[in-house]
């Protein structure tokens, strides 16, 4: 357990629906991630705050929408997604940015 | 852009032999980089942080290395188990606020 909790762990979603993933973290920290890992590719970066602050936007299409509310919670809106968008989608925060990272178990995208 | 490189895709050794895992990336500039374990559908779990200045770092039976100038580093786990058999994952975090990752080593540690 890392202290980065995503819900749901699983979601299977059809291309006209609207979802959204949740990350929450009790740790204190300050920087959180959005995170993409597709089966056989490294993890890509998709967003990251700091101090509720988006500070990057790793060219990410606009149907993936990120928000934060506050510095424990992370969203991720999902709306007209593509079959190429399944993949697993992790979650990180960090004390500062650039800091160790840890991430939660993560929510298993499929889209149908 | 950095580019991160592990070196062998995938590993299968008898129980109780020691493992090399391979990292290697392209920007010496790096703040920091980190070794994490990924079990099969689940998340990352941090294994060992080496900041840009230190040379390596040690937790029981895991010791990274790291040559920032030649850019590598090196992850052993001694006496391995079968409870090892994962992906290992290296990523450098860069001043642009990114950990760039490479594509994971897959152990399998046979009993």
């Amino acid at each position: 357990e890392t202290g980065v909790t995503q819900t749901p762990r699983h979601l299977v979603m059809g291309m006209t629906n609207k979802k959204s993933l949740k990350c929450e973290q009790h740790l204190g920290h300050n920087a959180m991630y959005w995170y993409k890992q597709s089966a056989k590719k490294p993890l890509e970066l998709m967003f990251v705050y700091s101090l509720e602050e988006r500070v990057e936007n790793n060219s990410v299409p606009s149907r993936f929408s990120p928000e934060c509310p506050n510095s424990s919670h992370l969203f991720l809106h999902l709306h007209t997604l593509q079959p190429e968008d399944s993949a697993l989608y992790l979650c990180a925060s960090s004390q500062e940015l650039l800091i160790e990272a840890f991430f939660g178990q993560g929510t298993r995208l499929t889209v149908v | 852009k950095q580019e991160v490189t592990q070196i062998p895709a995938a590993l299968s050794v008898p129980e109780g032999e020691n493992l090399v895992l391979n990292c290697s990336f392209t920007d010496s500039a790096i703040y920091n980089l980190q070794w994490f374990r990924q079990d099969p559908g689940k998340g990352l779990t941090s294994l060992l942080l080496i900041q840009s200045s230190q040379r390596e770092q040690t937790s029981g039976r895991l010791n990274a290395s790291l040559d920032k100038s030649s850019g590598r580093s090196t992850l052993y786990i001694a006496a391995s188990q079968p409870g090892d058999s994962a992906t290992y994952l290296c990523a450098v975090s860069s001043n642009d606020y990114k950990l760039s990752f490479g594509a994971g080593t897959t152990v399998t540690v046979r009993a």
